[in-house]
């Protein structure tokens, strides 16, 4: 099983970004995906998830309108288009299958929101 | 949103202890419990799910327990790799929560 994160770099406050995350070694659709982050030196807080189908996707309030979670189930990749950055975004975004409880995750690609 | 407050925020123990960690939920979450291990500069990796049972491949000095809103982690035997902040995490209700972190160092 793997997950390979891409698509972090840096970006001005108010700007636009969109995180990859190509996976492989499992039937990516049958899985639910989601995307945690972790802001330099704190703990793990869940952005969002998306069904098998991709029909249905749930937020957290801190990105509630302004993250949108999509996922492509022929190229086995799940995507977090993220709009109006803000500083406190800044972050190492880590996608995740999920079984219930997330069971694998991927390396992290890093996302400085900064002016 | 369910709240998960870990404690100790950190501990420190010599190789050979047993050490013990608790989470605590602002409501039950009816064992939708997981223990996520997380290492110096490396991505979370899951250790124990449905509250009590082992991922594969874990080591069995690793269990935990608990139901309704509290639940504990335990190492026995600590060893020098369990160095890393231990985290729990709902997936009762979403949001998903985690807790802030344990962070084991050795003595």
């Amino acid at each position: 099983v793997q997950l390979v994160e891409s698509g972090g770099t840096v970006v001005r406050p108010g700007g636009s970004l969109r995180l990859s995350c190509k996976a492989s070694g499992f039937t990516f659709n049958i899985y639910w995906l989601s995307w945690v982050r972790q802001a330099p030196g704190k703990g793990l807080e869940w952005v969002a998830n998306i069904g098998k189908d991709g029909s249905e996707q749930f937020y957290a309030d801190s990105v509630k309108g302004r993250f949108t979670i999509s996922r492509d189930n022929a190229k086995n990749s799940v995507f977090l288009q993220m709009n109006s950055l803000r500083v406190e975004d800044t972050a190492v975004y880590y996608c995740a299958r999920e079984v219930g409880a997330t069971d694998r995750w991927g390396l992290g690609t890093r996302v400085t929101v900064s002016s | 949103e369910i709240q998960m407050t870990q404690s100790p925020s950190s501990l420190s123990a010599s190789v050979g202890d047993t050490v013990t960690v608790t989470c605590r939920a602002s409501q039950g979450v009816n064992n939708y419990l997981a223990w996520h291990q997380q290492k110096s500069g490396e991505p979370p990796k899951l250790l124990l799910y449905a509250a009590s049972r082992l991922e594969t491949g874990v080591p069995s000095r690793f269990s935990a327990s608990g139901s309704g809103s509290e639940y504990t982690l335990t190492i026995t035997t600590l060893q020098a790799e369990d160095v890393a902040t231990y985290y729990c995490q709902q997936y009762y209700s979403i949001p998903w929560t985690f807790g802030q972190g344990t962070k084991v160092e050795i003595k």
